[in-house]
């Protein structure tokens, strides 16, 4: 079946470091895939998605690429602050519903 | 923007209560979602609808029933509730299988 693996947090970095938040898959054809975050107190939100192989999602910042060959969707950005303190979800598309990772909380110290 | 919406964000019940947590779209999606999301744990699903009246089991849905009579709204029914359900709940609305949208959850508190 369906399966996504997220590194271990939580991760504290420094202001302005760069961050990369690593998600393998394993599913059987081409699903979408998708990084949602959870603010503290808050429902998850969809911060970017790819629907196939190379595609790169994109949203404040933020950035993966759809790589088949190492089934892997990993988290970046270039420089990150305070505000994106929060949990990190990576998920995958399937027939019946999104396949979820245990998620990755993100410190971000001033 | 698509709206879901959850009847409390917080609860409070006791062992043996028959508890309802109700979830309402407004976005005219046919598939609604309920799961339930504890640390290091992710989120499970516990049961999704794709149509009025229709239903399918998650991964873990022993403990739970759910109900839609109206396409808005998916209820996850807790029939007897045990300290074990002690979790945050949270419903989620799509259309087609793919990108779902989120409510703001309901940490349900078991004694």
């Amino acid at each position: 079946g369906n399966s996504v693996t997220q590194m271990e947090g939580p991760v504290t970095l420094s202001e302005e470091a760069f961050l990369t938040i690593n998600c393998t898959y394993t599913a059987t054809g081409y699903p979408s895939l998708f990084w949602y975050v959870q603010y503290p107190g808050e429902g998850l939100q969809l911060l970017l998605k790819a629907t196939k192989a190379d595609d790169k999602g994109s949203n404040k910042g933020f950035e993966a690429t759809y790589r088949k060959e190492t089934t892997s969707f990993h988290l970046e950005k270039g420089s990150v602050q305070v505000s994106d303190s929060a949990v990190y979800f990576c998920a995958l598309g399937g027939r019946r519903a999104l396949t979820f990772g245990s998620g990755t909380r993100l410190q971000v110290q001033p | 923007d698509v709206k879901v919406t959850q009847s409390s964000r917080y609860l409070v019940k006791r062992t043996g209560e028959k508890v309802f947590l109700e979830c309402v779209q407004d976005m005219d999606h046919e598939n609604m979602f309920w799961y339930r999301q504890d640390p290091g744990l992710g989120l499970r699903l516990i049961y999704f609808s794709y149509d009025v009246k229709m239903k399918e089991k998650g991964d873990i849905p022993e403990g739970y029933s759910v109900s839609r009579e109206k396409k808005e709204r998916f209820s996850l029914i807790l029939e007897s509730a045990s300290t074990n359900q002690t979790s945050m709940y949270l419903c989620a609305s799509s259309f087609g299988f793919n990108e779902q949208f989120f409510g703001p959850g309901t940490r349900l508190t078991v004694l």
